[in-house]
């Protein structure tokens, strides 16, 4: 069974630092992988994707990068803003079941 | 409006009401899905509808009874529930079921069982 796991559970930086948010799965039998944004009382906002054949994708100050064999992928976020802050979520679509699985989120907090 | 809409935004119902929750999609989807997050757990997917037609239910129990008149909305109806049950409940859409269709999601409603 694919169980997503996110470290840490919550996170909080000075504005302006890089950072690095971690997501780990059981299964490399995988589809894609996508990164998500949930701001408090807010529905998700879908923010990267990667294919299971890609190693990475870049939108703006964001980078996820996915190593299939190893079951992990990072977030990477260039100069953190204030705007920043929210719960960023991995889900992994997998490749037998087609299912959408979920971590369980990092709560981000940038400090002006 | 646009995107995605769910009504009402906050609930609080006792254990013996029935309550509806109602999703909307204006982006011409074909595909909805209710999911659940409850506090500390991941998101967890309850039903899918495509063309109205319920494709997969996530062995959700029967308190919580969904219904898709069409393409558009997708409704939640809820009875007897378990105080358990208090979560974020999630509406989603996409064009289609297939595997690299994305889901737009709503901004949820925030269900209380007391």
């Amino acid at each position: 069974k694919q169980e997503v796991t996110q470290i840490p559970a919550a996170l909080s930086v000075p504005e302006g630092e890089n950072l690095v948010l971690n997501c780990s799965f059981t299964d490399s039998a995988i589809y894609n992988l996508q990164w998500f944004r949930q701001d408090p009382g807010k529905g998700l906002t879908s923010l990267l994707l990667i294919q299971s054949s890609q190693r990475e994708q870049t939108s703006g100050r964001l980078n996820a990068s996915l190593d299939k064999s190893s079951g992990r992928s990072t977030l990477y976020i260039a100069a953190s803003q204030p705007g920043d802050s929210a719960t960023y979520l991995c889900a992994v679509r997998s490749s037998n079941t087609g299912k959408l699985i979920f971590g369980q989120g990092t709560t981000l907090q940038v400090k002006p | 409006e646009t995107g995605v809409t769910q009504t009402p935004r906050h609930l609080v119902m006792g254990m013996t009401n029935k309550k509806s929750l109602k999703c909307e999609q204006h982006l011409g989807h074909n595909a909805m899905y209710w999911y659940k997050q409850s506090a500390k757990k991941p998101l967890e997917l309850m039903f899918v509808y495509n063309f109205k037609e319920q494709t997969e239910n996530n062995s959700v129990p029967s308190r919580f009874s969904p219904e898709c008149p069409n393409s558009s909305h997708l409704f939640l109806h809820l009875h007897t529930l378990q105080p358990e049950d208090s979560a974020l409940y999630l509406c989603a859409s996409s064009q289609g079921v297939g595997w690299d269709n994305e889901q737009f999601f709503g901004p949820g409603t925030r269900l209380t069982v007391l």
